[in-house]
């Protein structure tokens, strides 16, 4: 059983484009979230994904972050029109349930820098 | 306020002592699961240890265990004997159970250094 994947590991991109990060859960599980960790901080909690659906994205900017969980395939993080700032490690964790005891489990994480 | 709050940017310890990572954390939720994850220089978050707000005894797992005090809302993290490989940064997490949001909080981190 993988675990949960992500791609790519790392991404550049010049000021103005776009960044597409993916995230393949762990087989069986239907809760994505995705967290951004800057430089020398904790991870903060962006967006909170079921299959078709967002259930929370109080996290997220408001302009040009964008998340989706298609029924097939894996959960998206689009940011357009990247800027400086954007430069983090992006995170993404599935759990099969949404108990407190239910642990999250962490893919490797997609480093963006912007240039 | 603070959901989860670590108080030690940084900590020294002795290869084969043992080492307490402070947390507190603040919730009005009854049901919560409180998490400790390790990552190491090469970016990955690893979990270590989990302690649920109903569990009567403190959770333990291999070196590392959880000094949980409910009443004063502290979760700290002991690892016994360090090792080299146990340098890391260390985050403590929440998440609220019944009634709050799913997603895990995460403090900001205490950086370990083992020495030898």
């Amino acid at each position: 059983n993988a675990g949960v994947m992500q791609n790519p590991r790392h991404l550049v991109r010049r000021r103005g484009q776009e960044a597409r990060l993916r995230c393949s859960p762990m087989k069986g599980h239907s809760h994505v979230y995705w967290y951004r960790q800057l430089p020398e901080e904790g991870l903060k909690f962006m967006v909170y994904l079921q299959k078709e659906n967002i259930i929370d994205e109080s996290g997220m900017p408001k302009e040009r972050f964008s998340a989706e969980f298609p029924k097939e395939g894996p959960s998206i993080l689009r940011i357009q029109q990247v800027v400086r700032g954007d430069s983090a490690a992006y995170f993404c964790a599935s759990s099969p349930a949404t108990g407190a005891d239910t642990e999250a489990f962490f893919g490797q994480g997609t480093r963006l820098t912007v240039v | 306020a603070q959901k989860i709050t670590q108080t030690q940017p940084g900590m020294f310890v002795q290869e084969k002592e043992a080492v307490t990572l402070d947390c507190t954390y603040d919730t009005s939720d009854p049901s919560y699961g409180l998490f400790w994850y390790k990552q190491p220089s090469s970016g990955e978050m690893i979990f270590l240890i989990y302690q649920g707000s109903y569990d009567q005894q403190n959770a333990t797992e291999g070196r590392y265990s959880l000094n949980f005090q409910k009443a004063r809302k502290s979760a700290n993290l002991v690892i016994s004997a360090s090792q080299l490989g146990d340098s890391a940064m260390y985050f403590c997490a929440m998440r609220e159970g019944d009634t709050g949001r799913r997603a895990l909080t995460f403090g900001s981190g205490t950086r370990l250094q083992v020495q030898p």
